[in-house]
């Protein structure tokens, strides 16, 4: 059964503090890897695609990189501002739709 | 604004009565799908719509539910007999569905609490 998996589920740094975020997916034919980002209440904000291994991708204070198990996403220097709920999603081949299947997310906190 | 809207945005119901959510993709979006969130969880499919087709519907879709998009434009998404495990975010998220790629882009959601 395809699966998708986030490590931590929390995670506390101080301002400046870099980290990353770790995804673990188990899909039958991976067509792509999704990042979003989510607040409080509301939907989820598209971020970051990868299609294949050893693609990377950045945005700010942010960089996606993807293996063929795993992806992280690296957050440099965080800022306040950075603080949300980061969601992993994986893409499978094959079916008739391309749902997303979702980890349940990292609750990140960046304090001042 | 030209992103995916949804209404309403909160929706309290007793149990027992029907409720019905509406989405509107973004504009000449083909694909729609709609998702349920609940509180430390991600999303999970529900239905997904190719124009006006309903293509596939998850087995947490209940013969309480049904979503229908006419005309390939906006959707609706209804819930009969509603009960207190309906409880959650509905989430729905647009496309432009290409072969070599494809972004979903969410709406800001509908919170559901029935009591």
């Amino acid at each position: 059964e395809d699966q998708v998996t986030q490590s931590p589920e929390a995670l506390r740094l101080q301002e400046g503090e870099s980290s990353s975020l770790n995804c673990s997916y188990t899909v039958s034919g991976l067509r792509g890897l999704f990042w979003y980002r989510q607040d409080p209440g509301k939907g989820p904000e598209f971020l970051f695609t990868l299609y294949s291994a050893g693609e990377e991708k950045e945005k700010e204070r942010l960089k996606a990189t993807l293996t063929k198990k795993e992806s992280f996403l690296h957050i440099t220097a965080p800022k306040p501002e950075d603080s949300a709920t980061y969601l992993c999603a994986a893409q499978a081949y094959g079916g008739a739709t391309n749902k997303l299947i979702f980890g349940t997310g990292t609750l990140l906190a960046v304090q001042p | 604004d030209t992103g995916v809207s949804q209404d309403p945005r909160h929706k309290i119901t007793k149990r027992g009565q029907n409720v019905t959510f509406r989405c509107d993709p973004i504009s000449e979006h083909n694909r729609l799908y709609w998702y349920r969130q609940t509180l430390g969880q991600g999303p999970e499919f529900l239905t997904y719509f190719q124009n006006e087709a309903q293509l596939e519907k998850s087995r947490l879709l209940s013969d309480r539910f049904s979503a229908e998009r006419p005309k390939g434009s906006f959707s609706t998404l209804e819930i009969q007999r509603t009960e207190q495990g309906d409880s959650a975010m509905y989430l729905c998220a647009s496309s432009l569905g290409e072969w070599y790629q494809e972004t979903q882009y969410f709406g800001p959601g509908t919170r559901l609490l029935v009591l």
